[in-house]
């Protein structure tokens, strides 16, 4: 069965750097495109950034372009997150999930990982 | 951007009714739409795509029409498990957006 399993949470001061994992399985990862989503607390999905199957293009939200960079290693079936220069305001829940080509749905998601940023 | 609209933000219903929730889109997404379900605590669950297509798994009691710029989702008869928070996603271009959510709870 398909399984996303995402690591690398926890807390972190304001300006500072992290970087989140997202291991897949039970799918050919290296053929989906991926996605992280998240969640502040109490809010509302915003969806965050996504890279397509062969890694050839990239989309962001404008609230992390220049400062998140999604990457994958299809030998590892991982999809990264790297997040610097975090705001109070990047505080969520962050999830990984899976998509298609182009824009599209998520049909499956992991279970999410707690991102904390504060001082 | 577009944005995604949804009403009511809160819907109380009694099990074993029906609900209808709405989702306007700012812009024509055709039928670029989804659904997905979120119980406290939970993941969020793929229901609708395609605008009226059943995800894997999903209940003939959700049902969900639409094009264009405005759209439903329909839980014919409401049962314990369905009272949650329901979001719709565009995905006609980038950004994918989302609304800002329906709760649906017991009244």
């Amino acid at each position: 069965q398909v399984q996303l399993v995402e690591s690398g949470g926890g807390v972190v001061q304001p300006g500072r750097s992290l970087r989140l994992s997202c291991a897949g399985s039970g799918f050919p990862f290296n053929s989906y495109g991926m996605h992280w989503v998240r969640q502040a607390p109490g809010k509302g999905l915003e969806w965050v950034a996504m890279i397509w199957y062969d890694g050839s293009n990239k989309y962001y939200a404008d609230s992390v372009k220049g400062r998140f960079t999604i990457s994958r290693d299809d030998s590892k079936n991982t999809l990264y997150l790297q997040m610097n220069t975090l705001r109070v305001e990047d505080t969520a829940v962050y999830y990984c999930a899976r998509g298609s080509y182009g824009p599209t749905y998520f049909d499956y998601w992991g279970q999410g990982i707690q991102v904390t940023v504060s001082s | 951007e577009i944005v995604m609209t949804q009403s009511p933000a809160t819907l109380s219903v009694s099990p074993g009714e029906r609900a209808t929730l709405s989702c306007r889109a700012s812009q024509s997404i055709s039928s670029n739409l989804a659904w997905y379900q979120q119980k406290p605590g939970q993941t969020p669950r793929l229901l609708i795509y395609d605008a009226s297509t059943r995800a894997t798994g999903i209940p003939a009691r959700f049902s969900g029409s639409g094009s264009e710029t405005e759209f439903t989702l329909i839980i014919s008869s409401l049962q314990s498990e369905d009272f949650a928070v329901y979001y719709c996603q565009h995905y006609n271009n980038w950004p994918l957006t989302f609304g800002g959510g329906t709760t649906v709870e017991i009244k």
